[in-house]
């Protein structure tokens, strides 16, 4: 199976900070990587998939990059709403995986 | 606008069987792949289960295979997750979820999740 490894845990900062969160996978995914954000009580939501690419309606200031095992994703002017788990997943291979989350907090 | 709306979740005693549902609305099921996710209390997500679109191919994690089993019911335009020999760490919010078309396998549409509590 494919491992899913992301930094850091849990990461504070504050509105208007830039933030990057990083997702490793155990071997070569190529491009086959979504991310989605999970509000409490919430069900996620898909915010990237295919590595880079925006899903429709998610704001400009999230963006996502990376190819084969390394990648990241950026929010770069952090928003009130932004302040949610955040997790990768791998849809190359079954059976699929996520990362373990990274929690983002208001410093 | 596409739906996905899970029932079936209860308490179970350890060693029990749940079978949730999940009924889909604004698409048909048969035309994706289909998944299940869960999230234990305080936790990250895993994934559980997926069925093709068209064949009834079915893929397992390791965690559950031999006692989860899903399925769908075209007619209902439903998907299914039985669930056997339930065990206090499957206590989780369960969630069914689309993988799309045309997002590169990611997941587009989430049920709200059925929340399922293994105890005696």
């Amino acid at each position: 199976d494919i491992q899913m490894t992301q930094s850091p845990s849990a990461v504070s900062a504050s509105v208007g900070d830039r933030v990057t969160i990083t997702c490793r996978a155990s071997q070569a995914i190529n491009s086959w990587l979504a991310w989605y954000q999970q509000k409490p009580g919430k069900a996620p939501k898909l915010l990237i998939y295919a590595a880079s690419t925006l899903q429709r309606g998610v704001p400009s200031r999230f963006s996502g990059s990376g190819f084969g095992t390394h990648f990241t994703l950026t929010i770069s002017s952090l928003q009130p709403e932004d302040f949610a788990t955040y997790y990768c997943q791998q849809t190359d291979k079954f059976p699929r995986t996520f990362g373990l989350g990274t929690k983002l907090e208001i410093k | 606008q596409v739906q996905l709306v899970e029932s079936g979740g209860g308490l179970v005693k350890p060693g029990g069987s749940l079978r949730l549902s999940c009924a889909a609305s604004g698409f048909s099921l048969s035309d994706y792949y289909m998944s299940w996710i869960r999230q234990a209390p305080g936790k990250g997500l895993e994934w559980i289960a997926n069925i093709r679109s068209e064949v009834d191919y079915t893929d397992y994690a390791d965690f559950v295979k031999g006692r989860f089993t899903i399925s769908r019911d075209k007619t209902k335009n439903s998907l299914f997750l039985q669930m056997t020999g339930l065990r206090a760490e499957d206590t989780a919010v369960y969630y069914c979820a689309r993988e799309g078309i045309t997002v590169a396998g990611a997941l587009d549409y989430w049920g709200q999740g059925a929340l399922v509590t293994v105890s005696s």
